[in-house]
């Protein structure tokens, strides 16, 4: 019920390609679905956030797409530059109790130049 | 200012020592975190602290010993560590630690921790 389950677990875009990275859950509880970036040695940074009441939210080139009735949600990246190569995690918290998240097991991106 | 900040950034340490890392956010944050991450895996809650009180502890064993002096400040005590306990350990900060509030959590650059 707690688990966010996250796919692919590694992915090899080439640059200017679209990257898309899914994750789906099965608690309706959760009510925020964040997406976190991690480069390697750095601490994982917010990288766009979406609320179940919509079903896209963009942010220059990162777009989630958000669908209720499936519980799932993913990440677009458009145009893959090289600089987006990290690791991914897909995260969800729940609309009570104290704020924690349930983090996806991780997306590892390359992009190639 | 939106930044985590944790000291020290690369720590070694045997497995009698004591010794303690440090998170300090100055965004007026009530909410802070501890989190322990082993490679290529994704953050693993340890503690929550809502308004300077320990909310939330994730059965993590009393060789970890978390403290809040104050809202601005986190500490994490470490004694008789074991080698497996080598990993990221990262703090965070969320604006109101009610799941009802706006949930953004900030994340600080995280402590290396190598236990010998």
């Amino acid at each position: 019920q707690q688990q966010v389950k996250q796919s692919p677990q590694s992915l090899i875009v080439q640059k200017g390609g679209i990257s898309i990275i899914n994750c789906a859950y099965e608690n309706t509880a959760f009510d925020y679905f964040p997406w976190y970036q991690q480069f390697p040695g750095k601490g994982p940074a917010l990288l766009i956030a979406i609320r179940p009441d919509v079903s896209e939210k963009k942010e220059g080139r990162f777009t989630i797409s958000f669908n209720k009735s499936a519980k799932q949600f993913s990440l677009h990246i458009m145009d893959s530059q090289p600089g987006d190569s990290a690791t991914y995690f897909c995260a969800a918290s729940m609309n009570s109790g104290y704020s924690t998240l349930t983090f996806g097991k991780g997306t590892m991106l390359l992009v190639s130049p | 200012d939106t930044e985590v900040t944790q000291t020290p950034k690369h720590l070694v340490m045997g497995m009698t020592n004591k010794k303690s890392l440090k998170c300090e956010q100055h965004m007026g944050h009530r909410a802070m975190y501890w989190y322990k991450q082993k490679a290529k895996k994704p953050p693993e809650l340890m503690f929550v602290y809502s308004y300077e009180k320990l909310s939330i502890n994730e059965s993590v064993p009393s060789r970890f010993s978390p403290e809040c002096p104050n809202s601005s400040l986190l500490n994490l005590h470490l004694h008789a560590l074991q080698p497996e306990d080598s990993a990221l350990y990262l703090c965070a900060s969320s604006q109101n630690p009610s799941a009802s509030s706006y949930n953004e959590q900030f994340f600080g650059p995280g402590t290396r921790l190598t236990v010998l």
